[in-house]
């Protein structure tokens, strides 16, 4: 059983469409996450949920929104899509004081 | 999050033991030392942590200095797979969920037969 999953694993789309990416987590953790790898490899956090509330928001365009339906689900909305945002975007989740636990990324390119 | 320093290469032998360290001197004493390794873009995964004392789990072994200034990750028999990107991270002890790791740009570890 995966425990973090994601939806698209590939995602390439045209410069300003509107897209969304899907993570969901079987582990009954309480927090999710959305991180940024970029073309340089960087993993950067963008937004944490915990108990379906927003607790963390670095400094990301508002084009980005993040939904979370219930705590097993936490999505990623991206409108106006610009070259920038092509990258590796990975979902995590975790309990209270406890390791993360990534999934296996989507890869956003935009044409 | 305490700043954390590694190589940014180290080279091992199928079957020997892979040494990773480091530095993180400023970290404060609620800081847990946490590593991950990502394996060729897949997503990062959980190796071990500790706090002071040494910790040991099917995957590794973490030695923490007596003054907490640094860390060596141990894998004690290299194999290919071992082959990664390994992070390691201090970040804030969780006085509430959803604690952010910050990634800096870890040490990649090429194990070779």
């Amino acid at each position: 059983d995966t425990a973090v999953s994601q939806t698209p694993k590939y995602l390439v789309t045209q410069m300003g469409n509107d897209k969304s990416i899907k993570c969901e987590q079987n582990l009954g953790h309480d927090t999710m996450y959305w991180y940024k790898q970029d073309s340089k490899k960087f993993l950067k956090i963008m937004f944490s949920y915990n108990n379906k509330e927003l607790i963390i928001n670095e400094t990301v365009p508002n084009r980005f929104s993040p939904k979370s339906p219930d705590k097993a689900h936490l999505n990623l909305h991206i409108n106006s899509l610009e070259l920038g945002d092509s990258a590796v975007y990975f979902c995590a989740s975790s309990q209270r004081n406890q390791p993360q636990h990534f999934g296996d990324g989507t890869r956003l390119s935009i044409l | 999050d305490a700043k954390t320093t590694q190589p940014p290469s180290m080279d091992c032998a199928e079957g020997r033991a892979a040494n990773l360290p480091c530095n993180h001197s400023t970290i404060s004493g609620n800081e847990y030392v946490y590593w991950y390794r990502q394996i060729h873009s897949q997503g990062p995964q959980y190796i071990i942590h500790g706090l002071k004392n040494n910790e040991t789990n099917e995957m590794a072994s973490l030695i923490i200095t007596e003054d907490r200034k640094s860390s060596t990750l141990i894998l004690p028999h290299a194999t290919l797979r071992d082959t990664a990107v390994y992070y390691c991270i201090a970040p804030p002890r969780f006085n509430q969920a959803g604690t952010a790791l910050i990634f800096g740009k870890g040490t990649t570890l090429s194990v070779s037969s």
